[in-house]
């Protein structure tokens, strides 16, 4: 069975600095796709950033971009110029076939 | 587009009470899914539809949890009788088959207190 590891319950960060939040998982696919959702307190979920499998370049979202390690098997979210509003849970989520799988998130602060 | 609308947004009942949570996935997305959210367990698939059909029920709890999905713009999860472990966020999302890439887009959620 698959599953999504993030093993940094809580990260901080200060304003307009860098921050890296973990994910890994494990499957034994070879195409699938991995997204990172951020939650913040209205608890609506929110695509950040996709990534396929099959692509080696890793995905960028503006001030997102994700480290991708396929044969590590890991998925890592960096954020940077971290701004207020950046503050949220942030989910890691495996995808192949039919079903989503999330890992059990980071809750992300930032100071100012 | 209004995205994926679930009703209500917060449902606070008694123990024993049946609940009923609603939901209007996007239209044309033919993939509809139910989540669980609590702090012990985080985000727990449910239940899930392709075109309205249930394919995969192995995450509901128990038999106190059904779901339907009559039509394609609409879908129900009941919990009957109610329990106050039963007490989380309910998401719903869909998605398109076939469109993976997109991820799923999920709906604001409704939080469900049992007392």
């Amino acid at each position: 069975a698959q599953t999504v590891t993030q093993s940094q319950p809580e990260m901080s960060v200060q304003e307009a600095e860098t921050v890296t939040l973990s994910c890994t998982y494990d499957t034994s696919e070879s195409d699938y796709y991995l997204f990172w959702y951020k939650q913040p307190p209205s608890r609506q979920m929110i695509l950040v950033i996709r990534q396929e499998a099959y692509k080696q370049q890793n995905a960028t979202e503006n001030r997102f971009s994700v480290n991708f390690q396929k044969a590590a098997k890991s998925f890592s979210l960096k954020i940077s110029d971290s701004q207020l509003g950046d503050a949220a849970m942030y989910f890691c989520a495996y995808h192949n076939t039919d079903k989503l799988i999330f890992g059990t998130g980071t809750r992300l602060q930032v100071f100012p | 587009d209004a995205g994926v609308i679930q009703s209500p947004r917060h449902e606070v009942t008694e123990m024993g009470q049946e609940v009923t949570l609603r939901c209007k996935p996007i239209s044309g997305h033919n993939s509809l899914f139910w989540y669980r959210q609590t702090m012990m367990r985080g985000l727990e698939l449910l239940i899930y539809f392709n075109n309205n059909v249930p394919i995969d029920d192995s995450g509901m709890p128990e038999d106190r949890f059904s779901a339907k999905m009559p039509n394609a713009s609409f879908s129900t999860l009941k919990i009957q009788p109610s329990e106050p472990r039963d007490s989380a966020v309910y998401f719903c999302a869909s998605s398109l088959r076939g469109s993976l890439g997109n991820g799923y887009t999920f709906g604001s959620g409704t939080r469900l207190t049992v007392v």
